[in-house]
């Protein structure tokens, strides 16, 4: 998986906590990438980052925030967990944006009940 | 005018068969289109991609055929192999869009024996 490590893989969480998924690195990528994957709309972005403390928003982005204090980690937070969030996270890395290909971690599989 | 729509959902296919899978974009300033290979358990694999200024990329078994008028593009897979079984997700972006990538909703390909 090109040097990408994501924790937890797996995590069970009841609605109305937060949570924080971690996304690690060793390919000293700029580019980072938070996806959702749920069954029938395929992987939809949440967040990116191009850069340490440069995040922009992807198309899903409510009720997610992001952060990224070292160029290795790009976290991801649902402040307030929703059944609606339930899904698979996966995060993506790439040299730089456009015509790069992305690598993706194994990624972890979130449930809020 | 962002989306990217993908058919068929699920596809089977014998062992030595063609295997096509169909993506129709809207956006014409999208400038890159790859296909993402994805195993069960595993994150997405960048498989083969087109930029819009070539008809065609061959990659072993592998083949995009693009028709920048259409605003389509489709994978043929060649001799389908059961190890071929996965879901396979088409993409498209622009660079200026800083590498976000918009998928297809994905189709699961399952090889039969």
């Amino acid at each position: 998986d090109a040097g990408i490590t994501q924790s937890p893989r797996h995590k069970v969480t009841e609605t109305g906590t937060p949570v924080t998924l971690r996304c690690h690195q060793t390919e000293n990528h700029r580019y980072m990438y938070w996806y959702r994957q749920d069954p029938g709309h395929g992987l939809r972005l949440i967040h990116y980052s191009y850069g340490v403390k440069d995040t922009d928003k992807g198309e899903v982005s409510d009720g997610y925030s992001v952060s990224r204090s070292k160029t290795e980690d790009f976290l991801l937070t649902l402040e307030s967990a929703t059944s609606s969030q339930t899904s698979v996270y996966f995060c993506a890395i790439s040299e730089s944006r456009g015509q790069e290909t992305q690598y993706f971690g194994p990624g972890t599989r979130l449930l809020v009940l | 005018q962002q989306q990217v729509k993908q058919s068929p959902q699920s596809l089977i296919v014998q062992k030595g068969g063609i295997s096509i899978i169909n993506c129709a974009y809207e956006n014409t300033a999208f400038d890159y289109f790859p296909w993402y290979q994805q195993f069960p358990g595993k994150g997405p694999a960048l498989l083969i991609a087109i930029r819009p200024d070539v008809s065609e990329k061959k990659e072993g078994r592998f083949t995009i055929s693009f028709n920048k008028s259409a605003k389509q593009f489709s994978l043929h897979i060649m001799d389908s192999q059961p190890g071929d079984s996965a879901t396979y997700f088409c993409a498209a972006t622009n660079y200026n869009q800083g590498g976000k990538l918009i998928f297809g909703q994905g189709t699961e390909l399952s090889v039969k024996p």
